[in-house]
């Protein structure tokens, strides 16, 4: 399976700043998405973020708000824009490989908003 | 659209019990079907996954059966031990690629 990091693995930020969070994977991939689990929930897709292209998000989520960018087959970033307390999660990016039908996932950014 | 309903938790067992933990999904077509396990602090680890019906996932002692006609994927266990205290996601992908979608997660605790 591949290994995913993801960079930071925590921070706590002030209300109405942004964050970017950095998914590196150690082999290119096919697929790569973003993922959010809210406090005691279970895990929601923001969007898949595709290689060359803007991303598409799920319904719910835009883009002013979580811009994602996907240069190359192993790397990805998710800036969390104009953060509120609301937006305090763990955020993270799985990956997959098309025919391989299992998503692994990074070890997440835990995300506080004061 | 698709969805997935675990039973609700928190679950607590004694060391070496048997261990089920309910799935249900509801989905058009044939989806595949897995169980993320989420230790405390750390991301989702893939624990086994099932790709078509009647088609038995295993990994580390767990086992589930993807049952087309009850639309089930249990998770069951027949001796848990302390390490297998975490939270437990039954999850569906309608094909290869494509979002998964979660079930709401069954913290499990494991007393010695």
């Amino acid at each position: 399976s591949a290994v995913i990091s993801q960079k930071p693995s925590r921070d706590i930020c002030q209300r109405g700043t942004s964050l970017t969070i950095q998914c590196q994977v150690d082999s290119q991939v096919t697929m790569m998405f973003w993922y959010r689990q809210q406090p005691g929930q279970s895990l929601t897709l923001i969007a898949t973020a595709n290689q060359g292209s803007e991303a598409t998000y799920e319904s719910g989520f835009v883009i002013d708000k979580f811009p994602i960018s996907r240069p190359n087959l192993t790397f990805s970033t998710l800036t969390v824009s104009n953060m509120s307390p609301e937006d305090s999660s763990i955020y993270l990016c799985s990956v997959e490989d098309v025919g391989h039908n299992e998503q692994f996932f990074g070890p997440g950014t835990r995300l506080t908003v004061l | 659209g698709d969805s997935v309903t675990q039973m609700e938790g928190p679950v607590t067992l004694s060391e070496e019990a048997f261990l089920t933990i309910n799935c249900t999904y509801t989905a058009t077509g044939y989806p595949s079907l897995f169980w993320y396990v989420q230790y405390p602090g750390e991301g989702l680890q893939l624990l086994l996954k099932a790709t078509k019906a009647d088609d038995k996932g295993s990994n580390k002692g767990f086992e589930a059966t993807y049952r087309k006609e009850t639309t089930s994927f249990h998770l069951e266990k027949g001796s848990v031990q302390v390490s297998d205290s975490a939270v437990y996601f039954c999850a569906l992908s309608p094909t290869s690629g494509s979002r998964l979608t979660f079930g709401e997660g069954t913290q499990l605790t494991v007393n010695p």
